[in-house]
């Protein structure tokens, strides 16, 4: 009974050829999180939706972009991998609103790993 | 500096024992706090809610020291299937978490 799925679960892709990942969740939560995950590392927000807002960090390479076209699914698009960019990412859900009362977590998708040759 | 740092350990044990780690976070206005597994090349996975007077689940127990802001997990009786990186992780007052690197522990037999 998988909450919050990716695909695929491994890709692999050539230095500057555009990859998508993508991310669905049967959870109904309205906010959905892109981490990149670097070997012994924690893993690094790159974005959020909050229902269909955009909120991207501050320090996330304009070549990362994502897209949210409905509640359950969310993108992440790479434009022109690197070599630099091969890593984990980890999709997450959570629900965020008044009544939750800043207690929530996040739950995880198993991951897409990203090779780049 | 890190918002939430972590010994990385390896912590190695023998089977039956109890191992005990830290993390300490740098935001004093930090809402809530978990700690999660993460077994190598998965996904985190949540293992315990962290809450101001301190809690068990199971051989598992979380202290949460707000003065001194550190979190705590002790594991006694250690499975070999305690083996994993055990990531700290901190919500302040946005709903973003904060994570540290993880500290690795390893239950041999």
């Amino acid at each position: 009974d998988a909450m919050v799925i990716q695909n695929p679960r491994y890709q692999v892709t050539q230095f500057g050829k555009p990859v998508t990942l993508s991310c669905s969740q049967t959870l109904n939560h309205n906010v959905m999180y892109w981490y990149q995950q670097k070997s012994s590392q924690a893993p690094k927000l790159l974005f959020h939706y909050y229902d269909k807002d955009f909120n991207n960090e501050a320090d996330t390479p304009d070549n990362f972009q994502s897209r949210r076209p409905n509640t359950s699914f969310c993108f992440l698009d790479i434009r022109s991998p690197g070599l630099g960019d091969a890593a984990m990412y980890l999709c997450a859900t959570s629900r965020e609103g008044p009544r939750e009362q800043n207690k929530e977590t996040q739950y995880f998708g198993p991951g897409t790993r990203l090779l780049v040759l | 500096r890190k918002e939430v740092e972590q010994d990385p350990g390896p912590f190695n044990v023998p089977e039956g024992a109890t191992v005990a780690f830290n993390c300490t976070y740098s935001n004093s206005a930090s809402q809530s706090f978990f700690w999660y597994r993460q077994d190598c090349r998965k996904e985190p996975k949540l293992l315990m809610s962290v809450y101001s007077s301190g809690n068990e689940d199971g051989r598992f127990t979380a202290q949460l020291n707000r003065a001194s802001q550190y979190i705590s997990l002790l594991i006694r009786d250690s499975k070999l299937s305690d083996s994993a990186t055990y990531l700290c992780v901190v919500r302040s007052n946005d709903y973003k978490l904060s994570f540290g690197a993880g500290t690795t522990v390893t239950v041999r037999a």
